[in-house]
């Protein structure tokens, strides 16, 4: 069973600089969701797509935030001139297109560290 | 708008004794309810759903939950934890309305003692 899968599964990089996360997800999921955790949050929602369409942004994705799914396959999420408090783990996760009946299903995450 | 509450950071129990993890949720509508689970350094894995039917549903590793509308509850229930069940543990609500976002609750982390 091939999960979720991102990369990198640690990302450490200075204030300012740019940072771009990879997502691969189950491949029959047309669905795919970024979300963010903080240490002892729950995870917050930043975005979704359908398929290639990114149907709905968090206001907590400000404007140095970007994400894409380029031919409804995999994603990216970019942070531009990154502030030490986009230090976070961040979780793609995937699900069918059954609307409200589907779990999502998690990658392990992306962790973070802006110093 | 929805949002999930859980009222124990932490809840400690000894192997073979029941366990319990609460969760109360608000929702404009029906609710849909998952808990999913967390280890260190991975992602959520998903226990069970509540979608509509009997109240106590079941899941995975054991696993099951009540769904109490008047109570606005959903509470986790094993009736023998083992230490393996020591994580973290998720409980999430989708309002009908929005079916693509699921809120998540802060998390309870359970310590099972052998």
């Amino acid at each position: 069973d091939t999960g979720v899968s991102q990369n990198p599964r640690h990302k450490i990089t200075k204030r300012g600089q740019n940072v771009t996360f990879r997502c691969d997800p189950i491949s029959e999921h047309n669905r795919l969701y970024w979300y963010r955790q903080t240490l002892g949050q729950g995870p917050e929602f930043l975005t979704y797509f359908q398929n290639e369409a990114q149907l709905e942004k968090s206001r907590l994705l400000s404007d140095r935030f970007s994400a894409e799914r380029p031919k409804g396959s995999f994603s990216t999420l970019e942070i531009q001139r990154t502030e030490q408090g986009d230090s976070a783990m961040y979780l793609c996760a995937s699900s069918l297109d059954q609307g409200y009946n589907s779990p999502l299903h998690f990658g392990n995450g992306t962790r973070l560290t802006v110093t | 708008a929805q949002s999930v509450a859980q009222p124990e950071d932490q809840v400690n129990v000894a192997e073979g004794n029941p366990l319990t993890v609460k969760c109360t949720y608000s929702v404009s509508g029906n609710p849909y309810l998952f808990w999913y689970v967390q280890y260190p350094n991975r992602g959520l894995q998903f226990l069970l759903k509540y979608i509509t039917g009997d109240n106590l549903v079941k899941g995975s590793y054991g696993f099951e939950a009540e769904f109490n509308k008047s109570q606005t509850s959903f509470h986790l229930k094993k009736p023998s934890a083992l230490v393996s069940d020591s994580a973290l543990y998720f409980c999430a609500v989708r309002d009908r309305a929005d079916d693509y976002k699921l809120s998540f609750g802060a998390g309870t982390t359970v310590t099972v003692r052998a």
